[in-house]
C-alpha cells in the first residue's frame, strides 16, 4: 500500500516570499490532515478535510494560510507572506474515516530566511 | 482544551530494558488514543491506537494501556533494542475530531 506522499521535502524561503506544499494521501482515505510541528513540540493541527470540505480550520492562521482539496484527493498548503516564526516541518495525514488510525507523510521542512 | 503531557521529555536506557513511556491528558472525554514513533527528519508512524471502550492494545514487543478515570496512557516497551531510539508520540482524539499531541519522549537505546 503507499503510503502518504509530500513534496517537496525541503524548502528555503526568505521572509515576505510564498511557498505551496503538495500532499498525495492514501487511496481511499476521506479524511485528510495538514500539521505543523516546530522543533521541539508536538505536531499542532492547521486544517482537516472530510473529502473536500473543511472539518476544522480553528487553528489555521487564515491570513496568511491557506488549503484547498481539489476533488477530495490531492492537498496544497499555501503559505503567502511567509514569517520567520513559520520555520516548521509541514505534515500531511490521512485517515480512512476521522478519528481512524493516521497515516502521515515524511513532511516538508520549511525553512524562513 | 485537551492538554497531553508527555514525561520524561528525554530517557536513555541500555539495549535490552524493559522500559515505560507515560502520557498524561486533560480531558477524560477521548474517543481513542494513539501512539506514533518519529524518527529523525521523518514523518510520524503510528505505533497503537486505542479506543476510549478499550484498556489496552498490543503489537509485537509494545503494549499500551489506557486509564479514561486517571487520564493517563502507558506506552510499554519489552526488550529494548538500538533500533527503537527514536521519539515517541501519544495524540488524544475528542469527540471533535482532532488529534491533540503531546510533546514527546525522546529514547535512546545503547547497544
Amino acid at each position: 500500500e503507499a503510503g502518504v506522499a509530500q513534496s517537496p521535502r525541503y524548502k528555503i524561503i526568505e521572509k515576505r516570499q510564498s511557498v505551496a506544499f503538495w500532499c498525495n494521501p492514501i487511496s481511499g482515505h476521506a479524511t485528510l490532515y495538514w500539521y505543523q510541528q516546530i522543533l521541539g513540540q508536538g505536531p499542532k493541527l492547521l486544517i482537516q478535510f472530510q473529502n473536500n470540505g473543511v472539518v476544522d480550520d480553528s487553528q489555521l492562521p487564515k491570513d496568511r494560510f491557506s488549503a484547498e482539496r481539489l476533488k477530495g484527493v490531492d492537498s496544497t498548503l499555501k503559505i503567502q507572506p511567509a514569517k520567520l516564526e513559520d520555520s516548521a516541518v509541514y505534515l500531511c495525514a490521512s485517515s480512512y474515516r476521522d478519528r481512524d488510525r493516521a497515516f502521515f507523510g515524511q513532511g516538508t521542512r520549511l525553512t524562513v530566511v | 482544551k485537551q492538554e497531553v503531557t508527555q514525561i520524561p521529555a528525554a530517557l536513555s536506557v541500555p539495549e535490552g530494558e524493559n522500559l515505560v513511556l507515560n502520557c498524561s491528558f486533560t480531558d477524560s472525554a477521548i474517543y481513542n488514543l494513539q501512539w506514533f514513533r518519529q524518527d529523525p527528519g521523518k514523518g510520524l508512524t503510528s505505533l497503537l491506537l486505542i479506543q476510549s471502550s478499550q484498556r489496552e492494545q498490543t503489537s509485537g514487543r509494545l503494549n499500551a494501556s489506557l486509564d479514561k478515570s486517571s487520564g493517563r496512557s502507558t506506552l510499554y516497551i519489552a526488550a529494548s533494542q538500538p533500533g527503537d531510539s527514536a521519539t515517541y508520540l501519544c495524540a488524544a482524539t475528542n469527540t471533535g475530531n482532532q488529534f491533540y499531541f503531546g510533546t514527546g519522549t525522546s529514547l535512546t537505546v545503547i547497544p
